[in-house]
């Protein structure tokens, strides 16, 4: 069964600076989306990307944040200046089509702790 | 508005007993009601989804019934098992273009054999 491949599954970062969270998306999917999960909380979307542009983001998703798609299997999220209160699970997740009723295949996430 | 409550924040159900779980909103944009089950360690798996122009869906052992006056909907865990343990959140979202999933706080169900 084809499934949302996230690398890699933790990542510990010094505050201040740089992270790269990859995925793999599912192969015919069009639609990617990262979220998080502060722990013990509830999972909050981050942004979506299509066509290789965001199509909607969140207050969270400010210019510390970029995602990009650098070839045609990897979708990363960016994390420029880390700070600790971005430590979290960072889910991401891939549809096959926008608009209602859509299946998100949600990753097993990467737990990002910044120390 | 964009808020989706959940509760309860914990459940425990003795085997073959109903779990059920709550949720409610606010926004009327709101037109897809999915349930996702995550287990420790891993992401979250849609389980089954609603859409308001029904008031109930079944798969297997799952219902979600959806009441859209009160704008709140609710999940049903039929003869509970001890597999069924994990943590349920129900979210919703506008579509019309618009994918972003707001989610619940979640429940963690636990369930005793």
């Amino acid at each position: 069964e084809p499934e949302v491949t996230q690398t890699p599954s933790h990542q510990v970062t010094q505050m201040g600076q740089e992270v790269i969270l990859r995925c793999v998306p599912i192969s015919n999917h069009l639609y990617f989306y990262w979220y998080r999960q502060i722990l013990g909380q509830k999972v909050e979307f981050l942004v979506s990307f299509y066509n290789n542009e965001i199509s909607e983001k969140s207050e969270i998703f400010d210019d510390q944040f970029s995602v990009e798609r650098p070839d045609g299997s990897n979708f990363t999220l960016k994390i420029r200046s880390t700070k600790l209160e971005d430590s979290a699970m960072y889910f991401c997740a891939s549809s096959r089509q926008l608009g209602t009723y859509t299946e998100a295949f949600f990753g097993q996430g990467t737990r990002l702790t910044v120390v | 508005q964009q808020q989706v409550k959940q509760s309860p924040q914990s459940l425990i159900v003795q085997k073959g007993g109903i779990s059920i779980i709550n949720c409610a909103y606010e926004n009327t944009a709101f037109d897809y009601f999915p349930w996702y089950q995550q287990f420790p360690g891993k992401g979250p798996a849609l389980l089954i989804a609603i859409r308001p122009d029904v008031s109930e869906k079944k798969e297997g052992r799952f219902t979600i019934s959806f009441n859209k006056s009160a704008k709140q909907f609710s999940l049903h865990i039929m003869d509970s098992q001890p597999g069924d343990s994990a943590t349920y959140f129900c979210a919703a979202s506008e579509g019309g273009g618009s994918e972003k999933l707001v989610f619940g706080k979640g429940t963690k169900l636990t369930v005793n054999p």
